[in-house]
Protein backbone atom coordinates (compact mmCIF):
# COMPACT_ATOMS: atom_id res chain seq x y z
CA UNK A 1 0.00 0.00 0.00
CA UNK A 2 1.10 3.66 -0.82
CA UNK A 3 1.86 5.47 2.22
CA UNK A 4 2.25 8.95 2.37
CA UNK A 5 3.34 10.68 5.46
CA UNK A 6 2.67 14.06 6.75
CA UNK A 7 5.24 14.63 9.66
CA UNK A 8 2.50 16.80 12.08
CA UNK A 9 -1.09 16.49 12.74
CA UNK A 10 -1.73 19.41 14.42
CA UNK A 11 0.24 22.60 14.51
CA UNK A 12 -0.16 25.82 16.17
CA UNK A 13 1.74 29.03 14.61
CA UNK A 14 2.01 32.61 15.40
CA UNK A 15 1.47 35.24 12.85
CA UNK A 16 4.63 36.13 11.05
CA UNK A 17 6.47 32.64 11.71
CA UNK A 18 7.87 30.47 8.63
CA UNK A 19 5.92 27.22 8.74
CA UNK A 20 7.71 23.94 7.31
CA UNK A 21 4.67 21.63 5.95
CA UNK A 22 6.99 18.14 5.76
CA UNK A 23 5.18 15.10 3.60
CA UNK A 24 7.31 11.88 2.51
CA UNK A 25 5.76 9.31 0.15
CA UNK A 26 7.11 5.64 0.00
CA UNK A 27 6.06 4.32 -3.33
CA UNK A 28 8.76 6.38 -5.31
CA UNK A 29 6.46 8.16 -6.82
CA UNK A 30 7.72 11.19 -9.46
CA UNK A 31 4.36 13.72 -9.01
CA UNK A 32 3.69 15.46 -5.51
CA UNK A 33 1.26 17.64 -4.66
CA UNK A 34 -0.25 19.77 -1.99
CA UNK A 35 -3.59 20.66 -1.32
CA UNK A 36 -5.68 22.95 0.50
CA UNK A 37 -9.07 22.17 2.49
CA UNK A 38 -11.03 24.68 3.27
CA UNK A 39 -14.75 23.96 4.76
CA UNK A 40 -17.07 25.21 1.77
CA UNK A 41 -14.37 25.77 -0.61
CA UNK A 42 -13.22 21.82 -1.29
CA UNK A 43 -9.75 20.55 -1.88
CA UNK A 44 -7.44 23.81 -4.06
CA UNK A 45 -3.97 23.01 -5.50
CA UNK A 46 -1.42 24.96 -4.11
CA UNK A 47 2.12 23.43 -5.52
CA UNK A 48 2.64 20.61 -7.62
CA UNK A 49 6.11 18.77 -8.16
CA UNK A 50 6.95 16.30 -11.20
CA UNK A 51 10.57 16.12 -10.38
CA UNK A 52 13.37 16.55 -8.19
CA UNK A 53 13.93 20.51 -7.72
CA UNK A 54 11.06 20.75 -9.92
CA UNK A 55 7.85 23.15 -8.84
CA UNK A 56 4.91 24.41 -10.39
CA UNK A 57 2.74 26.96 -9.51
CA UNK A 58 -1.22 25.58 -8.73
CA UNK A 59 -4.70 27.61 -8.54
CA UNK A 60 -3.55 29.42 -4.93
CA UNK A 61 0.54 29.67 -4.91
CA UNK A 62 0.57 33.57 -2.89
CA UNK A 63 2.14 33.22 0.59
CA UNK A 64 3.61 29.67 0.06
CA UNK A 65 6.52 28.03 -1.55
CA UNK A 66 7.85 24.35 -2.05
CA UNK A 67 11.02 22.27 -1.77
CA UNK A 68 11.71 19.04 -3.38
CA UNK A 69 15.67 18.34 -3.01
CA UNK A 70 14.59 14.31 -2.95
CA UNK A 71 12.03 12.46 -4.37
CA UNK A 72 10.10 11.16 -1.54
CA UNK A 73 9.99 14.25 0.31
CA UNK A 74 7.46 17.74 -0.85
CA UNK A 75 7.99 19.84 1.45
CA UNK A 76 5.33 23.30 1.64
CA UNK A 77 6.74 26.44 3.09
CA UNK A 78 4.62 29.17 4.73
CA UNK A 79 7.10 32.20 4.34
CA UNK A 80 5.73 34.52 6.62
CA UNK A 81 2.38 32.45 8.38
CA UNK A 82 -0.98 34.71 8.26
CA UNK A 83 -4.72 34.21 10.21
CA UNK A 84 -5.94 33.60 6.55
CA UNK A 85 -3.23 30.49 5.93
CA UNK A 86 -5.31 28.52 9.00
CA UNK A 87 -6.52 25.57 7.31
CA UNK A 88 -5.99 21.69 6.59
CA UNK A 89 -3.01 20.84 4.36
CA UNK A 90 -3.06 17.92 2.22
CA UNK A 91 -0.17 16.23 0.96
CA UNK A 92 -0.75 13.74 -2.28
CA UNK A 93 1.26 11.56 -4.81
CA UNK A 94 0.62 9.64 -8.11
CA UNK A 95 2.81 7.89 -10.82
CA UNK A 96 4.88 9.71 -13.91
CA UNK A 97 1.54 10.29 -16.53
CA UNK A 98 -0.87 10.02 -14.00
CA UNK A 99 -2.76 6.83 -16.03
CA UNK A 100 -6.88 6.38 -15.32
CA UNK A 101 -5.35 3.17 -12.88
CA UNK A 102 -3.26 6.01 -11.01
CA UNK A 103 -5.12 7.85 -8.45
CA UNK A 104 -3.59 10.31 -6.28
CA UNK A 105 -2.48 8.91 -2.73
CA UNK A 106 -3.10 11.61 0.04
CA UNK A 107 -1.81 11.75 3.50
CA UNK A 108 -4.44 12.73 6.17
CA UNK A 109 -3.29 15.84 6.22
CA UNK A 110 -2.06 18.83 8.91
CA UNK A 111 -4.18 20.78 10.71
CA UNK A 112 -2.61 24.34 10.95
CA UNK A 113 -3.76 26.99 13.27
CA UNK A 114 -2.05 30.60 12.90
CA UNK A 115 -3.01 32.85 16.10
CA UNK B 1 -9.65 27.14 -13.47
CA UNK B 2 -13.03 25.55 -15.05
CA UNK B 3 -15.01 24.92 -12.56
CA UNK B 4 -16.79 21.29 -11.18
CA UNK B 5 -20.34 22.28 -9.13
CA UNK B 6 -21.44 19.63 -6.49
CA UNK B 7 -24.25 19.60 -4.83
CA UNK B 8 -25.93 19.12 -2.37
CA UNK B 9 -23.74 20.14 0.05
CA UNK B 10 -24.54 18.18 3.14
CA UNK B 11 -27.17 15.22 3.03
CA UNK B 12 -28.80 12.96 5.42
CA UNK B 13 -29.99 9.64 4.32
CA UNK B 14 -31.45 7.06 6.35
CA UNK B 15 -30.26 3.51 6.80
CA UNK B 16 -31.01 1.46 4.02
CA UNK B 17 -31.73 4.44 1.78
CA UNK B 18 -30.31 6.01 -1.71
CA UNK B 19 -27.75 8.82 -1.32
CA UNK B 20 -27.55 10.76 -4.43
CA UNK B 21 -24.57 13.62 -5.18
CA UNK B 22 -24.93 15.53 -8.32
CA UNK B 23 -21.76 17.10 -10.08
CA UNK B 24 -21.38 19.40 -12.91
CA UNK B 25 -18.83 20.58 -15.46
CA UNK B 26 -17.89 23.14 -18.16
CA UNK B 27 -14.89 21.88 -20.09
CA UNK B 28 -15.99 19.37 -22.62
CA UNK B 29 -12.25 18.58 -22.78
CA UNK B 30 -12.75 16.64 -19.47
CA UNK B 31 -12.34 13.36 -19.87
CA UNK B 32 -11.50 11.26 -16.07
CA UNK B 33 -14.13 11.49 -13.51
CA UNK B 34 -12.95 10.22 -9.99
CA UNK B 35 -14.83 10.97 -7.09
CA UNK B 36 -13.02 10.70 -3.61
CA UNK B 37 -14.44 9.47 -0.22
CA UNK B 38 -13.07 11.31 3.19
CA UNK B 39 -13.39 9.57 6.45
CA UNK B 40 -12.74 12.59 9.45
CA UNK B 41 -9.28 12.54 10.38
CA UNK B 42 -8.10 10.96 7.21
CA UNK B 43 -7.12 12.17 3.76
CA UNK B 44 -9.48 11.48 0.95
CA UNK B 45 -9.19 8.13 -1.57
CA UNK B 46 -10.34 7.20 -4.75
CA UNK B 47 -13.78 5.81 -4.29
CA UNK B 48 -14.58 4.91 -8.15
CA UNK B 49 -13.85 6.83 -11.60
CA UNK B 50 -15.46 6.77 -14.90
CA UNK B 51 -14.25 8.07 -18.41
CA UNK B 52 -16.88 9.62 -20.83
CA UNK B 53 -16.85 6.68 -23.39
CA UNK B 54 -19.44 5.01 -20.92
CA UNK B 55 -22.78 5.94 -19.04
CA UNK B 56 -22.68 4.47 -15.88
CA UNK B 57 -19.82 2.37 -13.87
CA UNK B 58 -20.47 0.58 -10.79
CA UNK B 59 -18.47 -1.17 -8.15
CA UNK B 60 -20.64 -2.96 -5.31
CA UNK B 61 -23.06 -0.72 -3.67
CA UNK B 62 -21.61 2.61 -5.56
CA UNK B 63 -22.50 3.95 -9.21
CA UNK B 64 -21.68 6.81 -11.05
CA UNK B 65 -24.38 7.91 -13.88
CA UNK B 66 -22.50 10.12 -16.46
CA UNK B 67 -24.52 12.43 -18.84
CA UNK B 68 -22.07 13.59 -21.46
CA UNK B 69 -24.54 15.87 -23.45
CA UNK B 70 -25.39 17.18 -20.17
CA UNK B 71 -22.15 17.64 -18.66
CA UNK B 72 -23.22 16.28 -15.55
CA UNK B 73 -22.39 13.53 -13.65
CA UNK B 74 -23.64 11.76 -10.14
CA UNK B 75 -23.02 9.38 -7.66
CA UNK B 76 -25.37 6.87 -6.64
CA UNK B 77 -24.67 5.02 -2.93
CA UNK B 78 -27.58 2.28 -2.73
CA UNK B 79 -28.46 0.61 0.27
CA UNK B 80 -26.73 3.35 2.19
CA UNK B 81 -24.93 2.41 5.73
CA UNK B 82 -23.48 4.21 8.72
CA UNK B 83 -19.84 3.57 7.52
CA UNK B 84 -20.75 5.48 4.70
CA UNK B 85 -20.91 8.39 6.81
CA UNK B 86 -17.94 10.73 5.01
CA UNK B 87 -17.35 13.47 2.50
CA UNK B 88 -17.80 12.98 -0.74
CA UNK B 89 -15.74 15.26 -3.42
CA UNK B 90 -16.14 15.11 -7.68
CA UNK B 91 -13.36 15.80 -9.64
CA UNK B 92 -12.91 16.18 -13.33
CA UNK B 93 -9.17 16.64 -15.44
CA UNK B 94 -7.64 16.02 -18.61
CA UNK B 95 -5.57 13.14 -18.48
CA UNK B 96 -3.36 13.88 -20.84
CA UNK B 97 -2.17 17.06 -18.54
CA UNK B 98 -2.03 14.68 -15.39
CA UNK B 99 -3.26 15.53 -12.04
CA UNK B 100 -2.37 18.97 -11.79
CA UNK B 101 -5.02 19.99 -13.45
CA UNK B 102 -7.63 17.89 -11.40
CA UNK B 103 -10.16 20.32 -10.58
CA UNK B 104 -12.62 19.49 -7.27
CA UNK B 105 -15.98 19.81 -6.33
CA UNK B 106 -16.59 21.71 -3.40
CA UNK B 107 -17.67 18.50 -1.59
CA UNK B 108 -20.79 16.88 0.18
CA UNK B 109 -20.67 15.44 3.93
CA UNK B 110 -22.76 12.27 3.76
CA UNK B 111 -24.41 11.23 7.21
CA UNK B 112 -25.97 8.05 7.20
CA UNK B 113 -28.30 7.75 10.12
CA UNK B 114 -28.99 4.32 11.87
Amino acid sequence: DVKVTQSSRYLVKRTGEKVFLECVQDMDHENMFWYRQDPGLGLRLIYFSYDVKMKEKGDIPEGYSVSREKKERFSLILESASTNQTSMYLCASTTLGSSYNSPLHFGNGTRLTVT
Amino acid sequence: QQQVKQSPQSLIVQKGGISIINCAYENTAFDYFPWYQQFPGKGPALLIAIRPDVSEKKEGRFTISFNKSAKQFSLHIMDSQPGDSATYFCAATQMNSGYSTLTFGKGTMLLVSP
